[in-house]
This record gives C-alpha cells, sequence and structure tokens, in this order.
C-alpha cells in the first residue's frame, strides 16, 4: 500500500530564514507521482509542483525548490528567505500512474512564519 | 483557476439526517474525487468517478455514496450524518491520459458540521 509520511506536525520560523518541509513515501510501484500542495489560512488546496519517478533532477521555482531522491523515498521541500505569506499548511502526496491515479497524502505540515 | 465549484459551502445538519454536497466542474475532465480532510490524518479519498455513471470506492467510503449523471456534476451523499462525518469536504477533478498522472485540481470545500 501507498503512504506518505509528513513528519514534521508544525513548524515555526523568522521571516527570511530558510524552510524545509520533509516528506517521505512508501510506495511498492515503480513508476508514480509525486505532489505538493499549499493550502493558505483561506482553505483552498493550491497545486505547488508534480514530479514523476523518473525525473530526479531539482526543480527550482523562485524561492521554492524541490529535492527528490529515489535511494532515501524522499521529495523535501525548501522555502529559501520564508515571507509571512508563506504561512499554511503544505500536504505532500503520491499517485498511481495507471487507473484513477488516487492521491494518497500526508498529514500535512503548518508551516509559521513570524514577522 | 480549474472550474470547480462546490455547494454548500458550510452547512451544519442533525445526526441521522441525510446531507448532498454537490461538486460542479466547468473543463469538461474526465475523472472526479471527494476527499475529506481531517486533523492528522491529510485528506483522504472517499468515492471517485472515471465517467458518467462510473464510480468506486476510496479509503473512507463507508457511510457515503456518490452518484455522476452529467460529466459536469458529481454529487455526495451521506444517507444518514453522523457526529464522525464532521469534516471538510473537498471535490477535486483531473484529466488523465493512460500512463500518466495528470495534476488534481480541488475546488474551495464544503465545511459540514453534524450535530
Amino acid at each position: 500500500a501507498q503512504k506518505v509520511t509528513q513528519a514534521q506536525t508544525e513548524i515555526s520560523v523568522v521571516e527570511k530564514e530558510d524552510v524545509t518541509l520533509d516528506c517521505v513515501y512508501e510506495t511498492r510501484d515503480t513508476t508514480y507521482y509525486l505532489f505538493w500542495y499549499k493550502q493558505p489560512p483561506s482553505g483552498e488546496l493550491v497545486f505547488l509542483i508534480r514530479r514523476n519517478s523518473f525525473d530526479e533532477q531539482n526543480e527550482i521555482s523562485g524561492r521554492y525548490s524541490w529535492n527528490f531522491q529515489k535511494s532515501t523515498s524522499s521529495f523535501n521541500f525548501t522555502i529559501t528567505a520564508s515571507q509571512v505569506v508563506d504561512s499554511a499548511v503544505y500536504f505532500c502526496a503520491l499517485s498511481e500512474p495507471q487507473g484513477a491515479q488516487k492521491l494518497v497524502f500526508g498529514q500535512g505540515t503548518r508551516l509559521t512564519i513570524n514577522p | 483557476d480549474a472550474g470547480i465549484t462546490q455547494s454548500p459551502r458550510h452547512k451544519v445538519t442533525e445526526t441521522g439526517t441525510p446531507v448532498t454536497l454537490r461538486c460542479h466542474q466547468t473543463e469538461n475532465h474526465r475523472y472526479m474525487y471527494w476527499y475529506r480532510q481531517d486533523p492528522g490524518h491529510g485528506l483522504r479519498l472517499i468515492h471517485y468517478s472515471y465517467g458518467v455513471k462510473d464510480t468506486d470506492k476510496g479509503e473512507v467510503s463507508d457511510g457515503y455514496s456518490v452518484s455522476r449523471s452529467k460529466t459536469e456534476d458529481f454529487l455526495l451523499t451521506l444517507e444518514s450524518a453522523t457526529s464522525s462525518q464532521t469534516s471538510v469536504y473537498f471535490c477535486a477533478i483531473s484529466e488523465s491520459a493512460a500512463g500518466t498522472a495528470d495534476t488534481q485540481y480541488f475546488g474551495p470545500g464544503t465545511r459540514l458540521t453534524v450535530l
């Protein structure tokens, strides 16, 4: 069975600090997809990134970067120079590539950026 | 933004009453999903649909039923609501081609309270 673990329940940092959110996954599939979503205080779920299992290149988008390592089954998310607007709950998710491609979510990490 | 709406956005009901939540999309996507979000659990899949009249169970389907009579609408019904079904319910859509996992985009959510 697929499983996603976000061991950090809550993180609190001061603005401008760098912060890394951990995501560890379990799957028996050789092909799979990983996702990160952001849920700001307003409650909607915002898609951030999708990565397939064959692409281990790190991804950078502005202050956001993602480190995918198949050897450790991890897909970590780093925010550089954090800002108050980054405060949100962040979810990591895993999807199978076939059929309905259902998402399995981690428990989420609540990130608070203090001014 | 993906064209997904959910109604109602908030509902308070009493134990034992039937409740129907509606998800409506304007994207003509094939797949639609219902998730529930609870503290400490992230999001968990309730039911999903892979076409008109084609539905299947997810991880936490007990006590829920669904219907999809039109591509754009996916209904979630609680036949007899219980307090354990108090949650935030999210609908999602995707257009998944064979062998790949399209991104799921989420509606704004429905907050349901069962007293």
